[in-house]
């Protein structure tokens, strides 16, 4: 079946750029998506990439995306405390089939310290 | 109201009792699901109604009864828990088919406590 794997933890230091990797296994993958949690709260839709697509930038977020290797990466740039968090990458594998409920990693916990 | 909301955004419930978790969504959407996420664990999907039908049950324990009365509302019926359904059970909607993307969007969630 379907998998998507993430890292556990990301530090990094106030300014700095953060990149988030997430990979999966199945090639059929049509929308890819990363969503942000921040603590007591839902899941926060940050961007999504259709499977056509290399990148996407959203002011201080790029996605790049790896078919071949079947790698997604979420980069913030400027990192700021307030993007401390858990990002959850997502997928959403064959559309042909008539599911279109995603498929989430288990989530990055981003932690900024000054 | 905006967006997916959720109620109560807190619970503590003994095990003997009966409680029901709300969700309402303003976006026009056909689909509506429930999460449980648990520390430390992966988000597990619960249930998904779509047009009202539910179309997915992961295995979930009876003690949960979901009920889906029209598209923009979905409830999450509880009785006689377990202390390790403790968790944050969150709501989120999607538009099925058509040419969106298919983006889910989440309610805050509510806390549950099992004692």
């Amino acid at each position: 079946g379907e998998d998507v794997e993430q890292s556990l933890f990301l530090s990094v230091r106030e300014g700095d750029s953060s990149v988030i990797n997430c990979t999966y296994t199945d090639s059929s993958s049509t929308y890819l998506y990363w969503y942000k949690q921040e603590p007591g709260a839902g899941l926060q839709l940050l961007t999504y990439i259709f499977s056509n697509m290399d990148m996407k930038q959203d002011q201080r977020l790029t996605v790049l995306l790896n078919k071949k290797d079947k790698h997604l990466s979420l980069r913030i740039a400027d990192t700021q405390t307030g993007d401390s968090a858990i990002y959850f990458c997502a997928e959403i594998f064959d559309l042909s089939g008539g599911s279109y409920i995603p498929t989430f990693g288990r989530g990055t916990s981003l932690i900024v310290h000054p | 109201e905006t967006g997916v909301t959720q109620t109560p955004r807190h619970l503590v419930m003994g095990m003997t009792n009966k409680k029901s978790l709300k969700c309402e969504q303003h976006l026009g959407h056909n689909a509506m699901y429930w999460y449980k996420q648990s520390a430390k664990k992966p988000l597990e999907l619960m249930f998904v109604y779509s047009l009202e039908e539910r179309v997915e049950n992961n295995s979930v324990p009876s003690r949960f009864s979901p009920e889906c009365p029209n598209s923009s509302h979905l409830f999450l019926h509880l009785h006689t828990l377990q202390p390790e359904d403790s968790a944050l059970y969150l709501c989120a909607s999607s538009q099925e088919e058509g040419t969106g993307s298919y983006e889910q969007y989440f309610g805050p969630g509510t806390r549950l406590t099992v004692t």
